[in-house]
């Protein structure tokens, strides 16, 4: 069982709008911002895409956009396109424990 | 550009120690602006989080696991590596390596990963 909360599955059409929730506690998404989103294509190494709540790195299209609120945070990806299709994962540093960082479940979006 | 490359055994039996490196290129490993961690995935799930260092030698482990993971870095050698006791089937994953943000703690960089079995 993960310690943050991600829907299995998600799905929308070209050119829509679609939003990912990651549900914590107050030892980690509600704690930190330090929220970070994966993107995960099959068989390959998960991709960095946006880190500390709503931050992008250079290069990540800013059709992805991220934004927190008490424990859940949530990814929104704008005007969806086929090659969005992947796992999305969310993290968050944790107080829990030897303090270290926890990850969702991963949430699979299909691009209809 | 930064690259990290995983190597190690394929496969390892019930009990025994897996042990894998991570070879930094690109990069520094005495970086003192990042954390270097280990992360892996069972076949057909999710992300799990082993553990990061620090150059200096600060390290976070998942508590689960906490008593058989020992992370290690060499600066001589650029490398950091991950070494899990008395594994069992339920070890057997890809295992990544990566670059952790110091100040923010997001996976920046990550390698292709290895696949790990565990089976006699």
């Amino acid at each position: 069982q993960s310690a943050l909360t991600q829907p299995a599955s998600v799905s929308g059409s070209p050119g829509q709008s679609i939003t990912f929730s990651c549900t914590g506690g107050s030892s980690d998404v509600g704690l930190y911002n330090y929220v970070s989103w994966y993107q995960q294509h099959p068989a390959k190494a998960p991709k960095l895409m946006i880190y500390e709540v709503n931050k992008r790195p250079s290069g990540v299209s800013n059709r992805f956009s991220g934004s927190k609120s008490g424990n859940t945070a949530s990814l929104t990806i704008s005007g969806l396109q086929a090659d969005d299709e992947a796992d999305y994962y969310c993290s968050s540093y944790s107080i829990s424990g030897n303090s270290h960082v926890v990850f969702g479940g991963g949430t699979k979006l299909t691009v209809l | 550009q930064l690259q990290l490359q995983e190597s190690g055994p394929g496969r390892v039996k019930p009990s025994e120690t897996l042990s894998l490196t991570c070879t930094v290129a690109g990069g520094s490993v005495s970086n003192r602006n990042c954390y270097w961690g280990w992360i892996r995935q069972p076949p057909g799930k999710g992300l799990e989080w082993i553990g990061s260092l620090h150059y200096s030698g600060n390290t976070f482990h998942n508590p689960s696991l906490k008593s058989r993971v020992t992370i290690s870095v060499d600066t001589s050698k650029n490398h950091f590596s991950l070494k899990l006791d008395s594994v069992t089937a339920a070890d057997t994953a890809v295992y990544y390596c990566a670059r952790v943000g110091g100040g923010d703690w997001g996976v920046n960089s990550w390698g292709q990963g290895t696949l790990v079995t565990v089976s006699s």
